[in-house]
């Protein structure tokens, strides 16, 4: 199995500008999360899926930021406007879900380190 | 509100020494601890602990659970520099659909 796939792996934008970033979970997970990492909060959850649904996006850190799961094999997040405070790593990570054995061990993609100017 | 607190942040060890990390949480409707390693990248899953007194190992790492004082450790005997990372442990609450809380991490050093 490939693992989680996220791209892009690095971004450098100007403040002001879109961004998005993309995911793709592993193969038959039914559950997804958002996370972002920074060195002063550590990591934190922004959103989650399950099976395609929002469940809760209590961490959204404001309205610029927004999520989507349009099928069971791709995820976006995407920034608008971007801000310099935006920059850290996001980590998309995929698990088996609810009703299936160990169905919330969670397994990380390589993430996608975002720098805004 | 769930709390997942590691102690300590930081740990500098000699090759060879054994160490053991910390791992306390206050969580409703727990349902089960996880424990991940960081390095440069990703993190990636070590153990998952559901029962109190069962030992997961693995290699030199072993992790153990109590639900009565609510706390994991997990230890690395004869430490490798490659054991360098940073350590996380998350709670997961039968509540949350399944979603982790992750405490702020141990960051090891492992020296020649």
């Amino acid at each position: 199995d490939a693992g989680v796939i996220q791209s892009p792996r690095h971004e450098v934008t100007e403040m002001g500008q879109e961004v998005t970033l993309r995911c793709k979970p592993i193969s038959g997970h039914n559950s997804l999360f958002w996370y972002r990492q920074t060195m002063m909060r550590g990591l934190e959850l922004l959103i989650y899926f399950n099976n395609n649904v929002p469940i809760d996006d209590s961490g959204m850190p404001e309205d610029r930021f927004s999520a989507k799961m349009p099928n069971a094999s791709f995820s976006t997040l995407k920034i608008q406007p971007s801000e310099p405070r935006d920059s850290a790593v996001y980590f998309c990570a995929s698990s088996p879900g609810p009703g299936r054995g160990e169905g919330e061990t969670q397994y990380f993609g390589p993430g996608t380190r975002l720098l805004v100017l | 509100e769930d709390k997942v607190v590691q102690s300590p942040l930081s740990l500098v060890v000699h090759e060879g020494d054994t160490v053991t990390l910390n791992c306390s949480y206050e969580v409703t409707n727990f349902r089960s601890l996880l424990w991940y390693k960081q390095e440069k990248k990703a993190p990636t899953f070590l153990f998952m602990l559901t029962s109190s007194g069962i030992e997961k190992k693995s290699g030199r790492l072993s992790s153990i659970l109590d639900k009565k004082e609510l706390f994991s450790i997990l230890n690395i005997t004869a430490t490798q520099t490659g054991d360098s990372a940073i350590y996380l442990c998350a709670s997961a609450n039968s509540n949350s659909g399944y979603a982790l809380n992750f405490g702020k991490g141990t960051s090891l050093l492992v020296t020649p």
